[in-house]
């Protein structure tokens, strides 16, 4: 079976580097996604990574992938207020060719000023 | 462009009560769709998904049920509703071909008393 977890909670200074962790059991994932969800909101589709790959940049965003440690961390580049949200890593996992994801339970990113 | 529509955004219902949320995607043919619902505090769990009108799988064997009766519509009801169905219900889409993003819609948050 598949399996997402993230820490539930991470503060930050404005302006400081955040980076939100992500661990995953499955290891035939094809690609790995981050989602941000503002309060009251849907997910928004952040950013994600093929499995083949160990590193995405794209603008504040980098993600990196440990593939040995089953590993995916989010880091956000000189963190503003607006970045405020719920953060959720999932991975797409086949299934005798069917495409699910599976999300973590999230982590609640609060800027402290 | 592609949007996706969910309604209502938020219902409060009594317990026993049937239920209809609706979801609809524009800009996009033969889409696939699915249903997530967000328990408070906790990660998604996909409920169903469809690749074609009349076509649904189910992930969770529950009090509710999908419909697809169009190529861009995704329903989802249930005939007498719980205490337990209380949550953040999203709508999302994901190309049929060519694609593997998965868009979310804006969600409808549904209380049950």
């Amino acid at each position: 079976g598949e399996d997402v977890e993230q820490s539930l909670f991470l503060s930050v200074r404005e302006g400081d580097s955040s980076v939100i962790n992500c661990t995953y059991t499955d290891s035939s994932s094809t690609y790995l996604y981050w989602y941000k969800q503002e309060p009251g909101a849907g997910l928004q589709l952040l950013t994600y990574i093929f499995s083949n790959m160990d590193m995405k940049q794209d603008q504040r965003l980098t993600v990196l992938l440990n593939k040995k440690d089953k590993h995916l961390s989010l880091r956000i580049a000189d963190t503003q207020t607006g970045d405020s949200a719920i953060y959720f890593c999932a991975e797409m996992f086949s299934n005798f060719g069917n495409e699910k994801l599976t999300f973590g339970t999230g982590t609640r990113l609060t800027i402290i000023p | 462009s592609q949007t996706i529509h969910q309604w209502p955004a938020t219902l409060v219902q009594p317990v026993g009560s049937p239920l209809s949320l609706e979801c609809t995607v524009e800009g996009t043919s033969n889409p696939n769709l699915y249903w997530y619902r967000q328990a408070a505090g906790r990660g998604l769990q996909l409920l169903f998904y469809s690749v074609g009108i009349g076509q649904i799988s189910s992930e969770v064997p529950q009090n509710l049920s999908a419909s697809r009766p169009q190529d861009r519509q995704f329903i989802l009801s249930s005939k007498k509703l719980l205490l337990s169905d209380s949550g953040f219900y999203l709508c999302a889409w994901r190309r049929r071909d060519g694609g593997h993003e998965q868009y979310f819609g804006p969600g409808t948050r549904l209380t049950v008393t």
